[in-house]
């Protein structure tokens, strides 16, 4: 098993600029989670989804970000328009519904 | 509303002693608990895990934590710590009745291994 794939692995970017994350869970994986970690804030859970259906995203900062599960095997977590504050490195977990499986991040930066 | 505390912001341990971390939780229902590591520019990967019966359980690395109700905790263990054992340390806790598949983190431990 490959495990949870995130891509791309560095994104550097300028202030204004969309930026797209993706991720693609674990095989049979039920739940999939959007994380931010940062040296302030610690690890934050953004938003996690259920057999593809967003289940809580109170966690999202505001409007600038949006996620999308369109299928069981990708999602993606959209930043437009991108600032200085969301440097940060993001991760993906999927989960069978008990331990979470994490994906190596994307360490986003934005100048 | 579940939370996880994790007293110890930083750790400092010799190589080849023994390592405690500390993990609190405040939870109704019986939780589902987990330790993570993190290395340095690394995802998180999952050391163990308790569900249910045996209060001790073995992860891997040599790593061990038991799980005590009373105390509301699920302390992580190792008897000899490794030079490779440097990084950050997150206790979370999940429920099988509540938010099913959600995880709450602690905010972390790091831990520096000195020669």
């Amino acid at each position: 098993d490959a495990g949870v794939i995130q891509s791309p692995r560095h994104e550097v970017t300028e202030m204004g600029q969309e930026v797209t994350l993706r991720c693609k869970p674990i095989s049979g994986h039920d739940y999939l989670f959007w994380y931010r970690q940062t040296m302030m804030r610690g690890l934050e859970l953004l938003i996690y989804f259920n057999n593809n259906v967003p289940i809580d995203d109170s966690g999202m900062p505001e409007d600038r970000f949006s996620a999308k599960m369109p299928n069981a095997s990708f999602s993606t977590l959209k930043i437009q328009p991108s600032e200085p504050r969301d440097s940060a490195v993001y991760f993906c977990a999927s989960s069978p519904g008990t331990e979470q499986f994490f994906g190596p991040g994307t360490r986003l930066t934005v100048l | 509303a579940q939370s996880v505390t994790q007293p110890d912001i930083h750790i400092t341990v010799s190589e080849g002693a023994s390592l405690e971390l500390r993990c609190n939780y405040s939870y109704g229902a019986t939780p589902y608990l987990f330790w993570y590591v993190q290395s340095p520019g690394q995802g998180l990967q999952l050391l163990l895990k308790y569900f249910s019966g045996d209060t001790l359980v073995q992860g891997i690395k040599g790593f061990e934590a038991e799980f005590k109700r009373s105390q509301s905790s699920f302390n992580l263990r190792k008897p000899s710590v490794h030079w490779s054992d440097a990084a950050e340390y997150f206790c979370a806790v999940g429920s099988a009745t509540d938010s099913w598949g959600k995880l709450q983190f602690g905010a972390g431990t790091q831990v520096v291994v000195t020669p």
